[in-house]
């Protein structure tokens, strides 16, 4: 059975400052996506992380991806307010017959001015 | 092109009662996934179809709970009848390949008094 970590499930911040969250998985995966939530809204898709090594980036945000340690990261540059919100890693199965995704608990984030 | 498209986005009903939610994919999508988000269990895959077809159901909680595809842009999700653990927020994905992005509805939140 897949299981997805994520670490910290909360963190408190300051604007300007850098962070990293991180998301392990239990078994191989082809695929691994990363979702931004806000309160009472639907998730927004931010990267797609494919390959060994795949690095993605956009504005300060930068997802990696390390198949062999079975591990994503999601690092924060400079943060600002606006990043407040709960990120979701979520991974799929390479098994034939499994399509959907298994999430990882969420972190919660909270940027202080 | 509108998005995934779910009705209702709120739906209050009584223990005992029938629920029927909906969800229209972004048009081209193969795939369509249907979630549940809640406090206690995170983000759940319930189903999902594959053209139309359901491929994996291992993740309906019980026969309460079916799901129908009967067309390539349209597809329901009931529960019949209803408990007040089901109350939950019902999200309903699709994505155009397996391993690309999977976009994101705004959700049903169903309570169940």
């Amino acid at each position: 059975e897949l299981k997805v970590e994520q670490n910290p499930l909360f963190l408190s911040m300051q604007e300007g400052k850098n962070y990293t969250i991180y998301c392990n998985y239990s078994t191989t995966s082809d695929r691994l996506y990363w979702y931004r939530q806000d309160p009472g809204k639907s998730l927004e898709s931010l990267f797609v992380l494919l390959s060994n090594g795949a690095v993605k980036q956009e504005g300060r945000l930068m997802a990696s991806l390390d198949t062999k340690a079975r591990l994503s990261t999601l690092h924060i540059t400079a943060a600002v307010h606006d990043l407040s919100a709960t990120y979701f890693c979520a991974v799929g199965s390479s098994g034939g017959g499994a399509d959907g995704l298994t999430f990882g608990k969420g972190t919660h984030l909270i940027i202080q001015p | 092109d509108a998005g995934v498209i779910q009705s209702p986005r709120h739906e209050v009903t009584e223990m005992g009662q029938e629920v029927t939610l909906r969800c229209k994919p972004i048009s081209g999508h193969d795939y369509l996934f249907w979630y549940r988000q809640t406090m206690m269990r995170g983000l759940e895959l319930l189903i999902y179809f594959n053209n139309n077809v359901p491929i994996d159901d291992s993740g309906m909680p019980e026969d309460r709970f079916s799901a129908k595809m009967p067309n390539a842009s349209f597809s329901t999700l009931k529960i019949q009848p209803s408990e007040p653990r089901d109350s939950a927020v019902y999200f309903c994905a699709s994505s155009f390949r397996r391993a690309e992005t999977q976009y994101f509805g705004p959700g049903t939140r169903l309570l169940v008094l």
